[in-house]
């Protein structure tokens, strides 16, 4: 079965410190992947996506993810941390790149809480 | 430039009841998406529409079905509610719907729909 697995529920970073947030899956083929954000009581935002060339993708926000296609991992990253990064964060993979027959599975995400 | 816009934000039904939920699209936006995300968890896919037709769906019963109307907006419809119905539902949209999820997307902030 097709899935992507974010192992941490909850991340504590202090504020300045590199973080990183876990995503890993399990899928066939050659997949699209995104990392959204999530406040409190709002929908979703885009932060990046990977689909094909530097294995280093920049996003929104100053984050950043690092593609390992042999660990199947697509693991967020941001050097500096902020108290406003604080949120929930999600992976989703999308198994059938530019397929109309292609479906998206997000992950069951991560919290992130970033402390003064 | 309004983005995702999705009506009721907040409603509360019985066992049993019909619920149709409203979403408009970014403007430049042609293809709709429904998500369903419960308490803790990531969103789970139910349907996307393109050029008025469904055009993906994932693991969701025929109760659940949908709309799509000339000016992209979308209805999602649930018949026959029960209490697992119980969630936020999320409405996406994004432009290209002909390669299906490559496109980032634009989330609205949901309606939260409790079942009593």
């Amino acid at each position: 079965a097709q899935s992507v697995a974010q192992p941490e529920d909850q991340v504590n970073v202090a504020e300045g410190n590199p973080l990183t947030v876990k995503c890993t899956y399990s899928v066939s083929g050659n997949p699209y992947l995104f990392w959204y954000v999530q406040y409190p009581n709002r929908g979703l935002q885009f932060l990046l996506k990977y689909i094909t060339g530097d294995n280093l993708v920049k996003g929104s926000y100053g984050f950043e993810a690092e593609f390992n296609k042999s660990q199947t991992s697509f693991h967020l990253k941001k050097p500096s941390a902020l108290v406003s990064d604080s949120a929930l964060y999600f992976c989703a993979v999308t198994p059938l790149r530019g397929s109309s027959a292609s479906k998206i599975i997000f992950g069951s995400g991560t919290r992130l809480s970033i402390r003064p | 430039d309004a983005g995702v816009t999705q009506s009721p934000t907040h409603l509360i039904k019985t066992r049993g009841q019909q619920v149709t939920l409203r979403c408009s699209p970014k403007s430049g936006h042609d293809t709709v998406s429904w998500y369903q995300q419960a308490l803790g968890q990531g969103p789970q896919f139910i349907f996307q529409y393109y050029e008025e037709e469904e055009r993906q769906r994932g693991n969701f019963p025929d109760r659940f079905s949908g709309h799509q109307f000339p000016n992209y907006s979308s209805e999602l419809n649930v018949n026959a509610l029960l209490l697992g119905d119980s969630a936020l539902y999320l409405c996406a949209s994004s432009f290209g719907g002909a390669g299906g999820f490559n496109q980032p997307q634009h989330f609205g902030d949901g309606t939260r729909l409790s079942i009593l």
